[in-house]
């Protein structure tokens, strides 16, 4: 089946180092989105990337689509404490359904 | 956007019982969506609440055991039914809408099921 992994699994980071994401799929995406779910809530998103070898930024985070778009990644810069989170890729796969990356979990240390 | 509240946000239900989630939405959309997330984990797609229809379940969820109502535009229901602790999970809707543009999924708070 269709399969989007995400590495690492966890990452702790000092605060103010900075942070990267790495999400592979097994075949090809439409588009691939961001979402980032804070401790005990739900997921929120964040941007989305169609475009083989887009980037985008949002302040202090980029984000880039493969040129084959199979792969993704975010890079957190400079991290603070608000950036705490599990960040999932998720991406279509041609049809409407959404399939959720495994995660990474971020934690900061203060 | 579109803002969702689910009912209830917690419960603790002994095994064998079941629990119905309700999920309501302050817009009339069309794809709704029932995930799964168990601790530590990802989310993992239960199913797509079809208005008017019978839901549309995927691989590993079946309705005797998840059965789904959708009776308008703005509201649904997840029932899980004869439920074992392997069941303890946070059930999340979702619905699909636009951020600008572009379509994205917003998702409700949350049910966090503790079965004992």
């Amino acid at each position: 089946g269709q399969q989007v992994m995400q590495i690492p699994q966890y990452q702790h980071v000092q605060e103010g180092e900075d942070f990267t994401t790495y999400c592979n799929s097994s075949t090809t995406l439409s588009n691939i989105q961001w979402y980032k779910q804070r401790p005990g809530g739900h997921p929120v998103f964040l941007i989305q990337l169609v475009k083989s070898g887009e980037v985008k930024k949002q302040k202090r985070l980029t984000f880039q689509f493969g040129e084959a778009k199979k792969n993704s990644s975010l890079h957190i810069t400079a991290t603070q404490t608000t950036d705490v989170g599990t960040y999932f890729c998720a991406g279509y796969f041609g049809n409407e359904k959404l399939t959720f990356g495994t995660g990474t979990r971020l934690t900061i240390i203060p | 956007s579109a803002v969702i509240s689910q009912k209830p946000s917690r419960d603790i239900c002994q095994r064998g019982t079941s629990l119905t989630i309700q999920c309501q939405v302050d817009s009339q959309v069309t794809m709704m969506f029932w995930y799964r997330q168990q601790p530590g984990q990802s989310l993992t797609l239960i199913a797509t609440a079809n208005q008017g229809s019978e839901a549309t379940y995927e691989s590993g969820f079946v309705i005797d055991k998840f059965p789904i109502s959708r009776p308008n535009l703005t509201f649904s229901t997840l029932t899980v039914s004869n439920m074992s602790p392997e069941d303890s999970s946070i059930y999340l809707c979702s619905v699909e809408g636009e951020t600008g543009a572009i379509e994205t999924q917003y998702f409700g708070p949350g049910t966090r099921l503790l079965v004992l």
